[in-house]
């Protein structure tokens, strides 16, 4: 069964600055699909940026860019240029083809002013 | 263009008693996936439905839990008799076909007294 684990339950980054988000996933499987979602209080959760494991380009999302490697079955989100706005919890996930989603247990993110 | 739509955004019941959750996937999205959100499980997946194709039911946690898409469009999750273990965030997604990005609705908050 494929797993996804996020190792950092909360972080912290100061305003304007850099912070990134680690993700590692279990899987045998040679094509799928990797997420980040964001959940604000709200508890909508929206979506942050996609990766199709056939692409070794990193996906990119004006301040959100990943760093994928699929060999490691890494996946984080880095956060440029971080806003009060980006404060929330964010949740890795993986998906097969055609399949549910997987998540991780989720990094809360703390922007501070 | 509208999102997922979720009714009730709150429910509040009894235990025993049975409830049923609402979802309206975005229109022309042919995939409708339930999840649930709670403290101690994380998000998990319930149940899928793709086309006219018979539903994938393996995460409903117990047969108290059932699921229906009418027209290929909305969706009613129902709980019956109710279990306190059973308060969450029901969450719903819908996506274009069961390859895209799935794109969640604002989800129901279940309290079971």
């Amino acid at each position: 069964a494929q797993t996804v684990t996020q190792s950092q339950p909360e972080m912290s980054v100061q305003e304007a600055e850099t912070v990134t988000l680690s993700c590692t996933y279990d899987t045998s499987e040679s094509d799928y699909y990797l997420f980040w979602y964001k959940q604000p209080p709200s508890r909508q959760m929206i979506l942050v940026i996609r990766q199709e494991a056939y692409k070794q380009q990193n996906a990119t999302e004006n301040r959100f860019s990943v760093n994928f490697q699929k060999a490691a079955k890494s996946f984080s989100l880095k956060i440029s240029d971080s806003q009060l706005g980006d404060a929330a919890m964010y949740f890795c996930a993986y998906r097969r083809i055609g399949n549910k989603l997987v998540f991780g247990a989720g990094t809360i993110l703390r922007v501070k002013s | 263009g509208a999102g997922v739509s979720q009714s009730p955004s709150n429910k509040v019941t009894e235990k025993g008693k049975d409830v049923e959750l609402r979802c309206d996937p975005i229109s022309g999205h042919t995939a409708l996936y339930w999840y649930r959100q709670s403290l101690g499980q994380g998000l998990e997946f319930l149940i899928y439905f793709q086309g006219n194709s018979a539903p994938d039911k393996s995460g409903l946690p117990s047969d108290r839990f059932s699921a229906e898409r009418t027209g290929g469009s909305v969706s009613t999750l129902t709980i019956q008799r109710t279990q306190q273990e059973d308060s969450a965030v029901y969450l719903c997604a819908s996506s274009l076909v069961a390859e895209e990005t799935q794109y969640f609705g604002p989800g129901t908050r279940l309290l079971v007294l």
